[in-house]
């Protein structure tokens, strides 16, 4: 069965600085997603970044950055220079099996960026 | 782009009454609308994945007579709690797919039932 384990249920990080958020993930499956979402305190699931399986360099977009370690299925968040409105709840998410284009999601890591 | 609009956002309403919450996406055809539930400090839950103009696909143990999903168009989806009662007060969220690898979310709605 597919897993998506986040286990930081809290952070916090100083304003400016870089932050790794993780995510470790288990599946047989040789083709799968893994996803980024933002949700601030008010709900909305904000997308962040992807990664596929057989993509060979880690995603990329802007300040947020994916470290893909295939062989230890681990698919953590990279923050860089952590801005105040960055405070959220992070989850980690995975394409569920074959193509149902399902998620399944972390538990989440609750960010507090302190200035 | 990929904006995908949720109504309401908040709902009250009595124990045995129905609501109907909208999940439409605005500037893409979405041919997959996925619905969440999120207790607080939870994760989402999948409830159910819908595709234009087919039944529903409902995750185990949610009852689909209670969480009634139809997706009739291309940009629409709508999912009415039957019946409600307190028990059925969670955050609800729609996420909508054109098909490509990311889903899109709205901004969910959440739903109070006294």
């Amino acid at each position: 069965a597919q897993k998506i384990t986040q286990t930081q249920p809290g952070m916090f990080v100083q304003e400016k600085e870089a932050v790794t958020l993780d995510c470790t993930y288990d599946t047989s499956d040789p083709s799968y997603g893994l996803f980024w979402y933002k949700q601030p305190s008010s709900g909305e699931m904000i997308f962040l970044i992807y990664q596929g399986s057989y993509d060979q360099q880690n995603a990329t977009e802007g300040r947020y950055s994916l470290n893909f370690q295939k062989a230890r299925k681990s698919a953590n968040l990279v923050i860089s220079a952590s801005q105040l409105g960055d405070s959220a709840m992070y989850f980690c998410a995975m394409r569920g099996p074959g193509a149902t284009n399902k998620l399944i999601f972390g538990t989440g890591t609750l960010l507090a960026v302190q200035p | 782009g990929a904006v995908v609009s949720q109504h309401p956002s908040r709902v009250i309403c009595k124990s045995g009454t129905s609501v109907k919450i909208e999940c439409r996406s605005l500037d893409f055809q979405a041919t997959t609308m996925f619905w969440y539930r999120q207790f607080p400090k939870q994760s989402l839950m999948l409830m159910a994945t819908s595709n234009e103009g087919s039944k529903a696909t409902y995750e185990q143990g949610v009852e689909k007579d209670k969480f009634l999903i139809n997706h009739a168009s291309l940009t629409l989806s709508t999912l009415t709690v039957t019946s409600a009662h307190p028990e059925d007060s969670s955050f609800y969220i729609c996420s909508a797919s054109s098909g490509e690898e990311t889903q899109y979310f709205g901004p969910g709605t959440r739903l109070l039932v006294l």
